[in-house]
């Protein structure tokens, strides 16, 4: 079965930082790795998805993320941060279709003044 | 563009007591979930369904029902409230099995 572990519950940083949110997973075929981002008191909303082809993935507020089979690793960035993007942010992975996918425990992003 | 809506938004509820929570979409998907949120744990399956009709367990089934009488609408029941019960829950719905899920905004749901 699948898994996926989000490396630090809160992340702090500095507006106009760089933002890394760490996420491996484990899975013995390829996955479909998604982050989605939720905001107080709000449903999740899907940031970027990975299915198959290039490995660098754009998302939605500047935000993007790089499969890497290797490592097992889907690591979400942006380069710099904006008050804005306050919110928790979680991993997940499906493989074969969605009846079946898992999310990480979230990590909570704070951003500084 | 209502998207998912579910009701209620908060409930309070004494251990014992049954009701149902209801989803919504108005974006003609054939597969639509319920999670449970709950501190440090991330979303959990409760139960899902893959069209009109047809529902399956998820990873945390046990205390829940549901059902998905009309394609539009998947209910989520609890016969006896029981404390554990208590969390956010989550309403999901997408196309298919590949493609993303829309989520609700959540029911607070607090059993006393």
């Amino acid at each position: 079965a699948q898994s996926v572990t989000q490396l630090g519950s809160h992340v702090s940083v500095s507006e106009g930082a760089l933002v890394l949110l760490r996420c491996n997973y484990s899975s013995s075929v390829p996955p479909y790795l998604f982050w989605y981002v939720q905001y107080p008191n709000q449903g999740l909303q899907l940031l970027l998805k990975y299915t198959t082809g290039a490995t660098l993935v754009k998302g939605i507020n500047g935000f993007e993320a790089e499969f890497k089979k290797s490592e097992t690793s889907f690591h979400l960035t942006k380069p710099s941060a904006h008050m804005s993007d306050a919110a928790e942010y979680f991993c997940a992975v499906s493989i074969n279709n969605n009846n079946d996918m898992r999310f990480g425990a979230g990590t909570r992003l704070t951003v500084k003044p | 563009n209502a998207g998912v809506t579910q009701t209620p938004k908060f409930r309070v509820l004494k251990t014992g007591q049954s009701m149902t929570l209801l989803c919504a979409q108005d974006m003609n998907h054939e597969y639509m979930y319920w999670y449970r949120q709950d501190p440090g744990m991330g979303l959990r399956l409760i139960h899902y369904s893959v069209g009109e009709g047809t529902t399956a367990k998820g990873e945390v089934p046990d205390g829940y029902n549901v059902s998905r009488l009309k394609k539009q609408n998947f209910l989520l029941g609890l016969e006896s409230a029981a404390p554990s019960q208590t969390s956010v829950y989550f309403c999901a719905s997408s196309y298919s099995g590949y493609q993303p899920q829309h989520f609700g905004d959540g029911t607070r749901l607090s059993i006393l």
